[in-house]
């Protein structure tokens, strides 16, 4: 497609559920970006891929938080064991190749976990 | 560590009036900077960004920013706003290479 594409575009998840979040970002490109945006804040950064290799995973909240880009082009962040407190808008950006170049956002991933 | 302050939460104008919305960041080193924008349930869409040379750049829709190193300021302009400009504003500095560091954000309301 055109641009980065996210599903779902909602997610309802009962507490203690695990939840597969998805990215497909714009073709070709080599850098993609997981961010956490919870309400009326900024986006939070999670993780950053260069192909399929995971070079930043700094901002990943715990170790219920894993993300996976097998093939260098879609990539998966998966929560394990939801909280309450993981209810946000999940957003993947991708960018041509490093980091510093513009990255194109989606539309993201509310997450609601209850 | 890198961090952006945008001190407008919330800010209000006429259709018509001239806009600017303030960005401060504290990097180490020659910042990459970038202005977004984001309206309800969207992503984020890139206004304009700077990265070197002319430090006034110009971005999509009519907007344009002005990086001043002396004052750590990249602050977001226009000169007309429209209501279509409704939405919230996001500052951002490159960190490093590896990712965006965002600020706050600031609301913008625009009054018929």
């Amino acid at each position: 497609g055109a641009g980065v594409s996210q599903s779902p575009r909602y997610k309802v998840a009962k507490r203690g559920q695990d939840v597969a979040l998805r990215c497909d970002p714009i073709s070709g490109h080599v850098s993609l970006f997981w961010y956490q945006q919870a309400l009326g804040q900024g986006p939070e950064f999670l993780t950053y891929f260069q192909n399929e290799a995971q070079l930043d995973k700094s901002g990943l909240p715990s170790d219920r938080f894993f993300a996976e880009r097998p093939e260098g082009s879609v990539s998966t962040l998966k929560i394990q064991r939801t909280q309450q407190e993981d209810s946000a808008v999940y957003l993947c950006a991708s960018g041509r190749d490093r980091a510093n170049s513009e990255a194109f956002f989606g539309q993201g991933t509310r997450l609601t976990v209850v | 560590a890198q961090s952006v302050t945008q001190p407008d939460i919330h800010i209000t104008v006429s259709e018509g009036a001239s806009l600017e919305l303030r960005c401060n960041y504290s990097y180490g080193a020659t910042p990459y900077l970038f202005w977004y924008v984001q309206s309800p349930g969207q992503g984020l869409q890139l206004l304009l960004k700077y990265f070197s040379g002319d430090t006034l750049v110009q971005g999509i829709k009519g907007f344009e920013a002005e990086f001043k190193r002396s004052q750590s300021s990249f602050n977001l302009r226009k000169p007309s706003v429209h209501w279509s400009d409704a939405a919230e504003y996001f500052c951002a500095v490159d960190n490093y290479g590896q990712n965006f560091v965002f600020g706050p954000g600031t609301r913008l309301s625009v009054l018929p």
